[in-house]
């Protein structure tokens, strides 16, 4: 049962376009969203999240898009360069277990998006 | 300014070996967590920590041990390794929200 799904394993586009991941979730209890960027050989890394009250947030390239109703998030990065290129990772923040104060994170799959010179 | 470190970056263990994987933090964070890579996977919760002396089971938790014995290590244990343990293992240790991970271990069971 995957709670985060992100449905596009792979993304290309070129350098200067927009890119759009999307990350859909299925657990109405999440209520922080995450994306991480991953580089080969390295541990993931923050890159922007936003919380379930809102509905945008953004940090100079990367803008990230809540739908609670469609349970869809998506990252856009504009424009794309080069750099970009890694896998990205969405994951939402939950309680551990029902009626506690712990909080684990829920990663989706990834995708590999790779920026075209 | 270390954040997460993991020791060792690399091993090759035979089936049957035991080994311990150690995480380090220096953000004085409570929470803590072992995850591993695989391919098409994702990543998933192994063990977590909430405190110090504290640990849970996570998604994954069969095959490991783990202990919080200091606030700021975490460590992960494989008692007898077993060639479906060859993975990444990533950990990550979280203040108020994003979580923040180590370099990873890629560990090779033969």
């Amino acid at each position: 049962d995957q709670q985060v799904k992100q449905n596009s394993p792979s993304l290309s586009v070129q350098e200067g376009r927009i890119s759009i991941l999307n990350c859909d979730y299925t657990n109405s209890m999440f209520d922080y969203f995450l994306w991480y960027k991953k580089y080969p050989a390295e541990g993931p890394t923050f890159l922007i999240s936003i919380s379930s009250i809102k509905d945008k947030n953004e940090d100079g390239r990367f803008t990230v898009f809540l739908n609670k109703s469609a349970k869809h998030l998506s990252l856009h990065i504009v424009p794309s360069q080069p750099g970009d290129s890694a896998v990205y990772f969405c994951a939402a923040k939950s309680l551990i277990y029902s009626g506690g104060s712990n909080y684990k994170l829920t990663f989706g799959k990834g995708t590999l998006l790779t920026v075209n010179p | 300014n270390a954040g997460v470190t993991q020791t060792p970056k690399f091993r090759v263990l035979k089936t049957g070996q035991s080994m311990t994987l150690l995480c380090a933090q220096d953000m004085n964070h409570e929470y803590m967590y072992w995850y591993r890579q695989d391919p098409g996977m994702g990543l998933r919760l192994i063990h977590y920590s909430v405190g110090e002396g504290t640990t849970a089971k996570g998604e994954v938790p069969d095959g490991y041990n783990v202990s919080r014995l200091k606030k700021q290590n975490f460590l992960l244990g494989l008692e007898s390794a077993a060639p479906s343990q060859t993975s990444v293992y990533f950990c990550a240790s979280r203040g108020r929200a994003e979580a923040f991970f180590g370099q990873g271990t890629r560990l090779t069971v033969v």
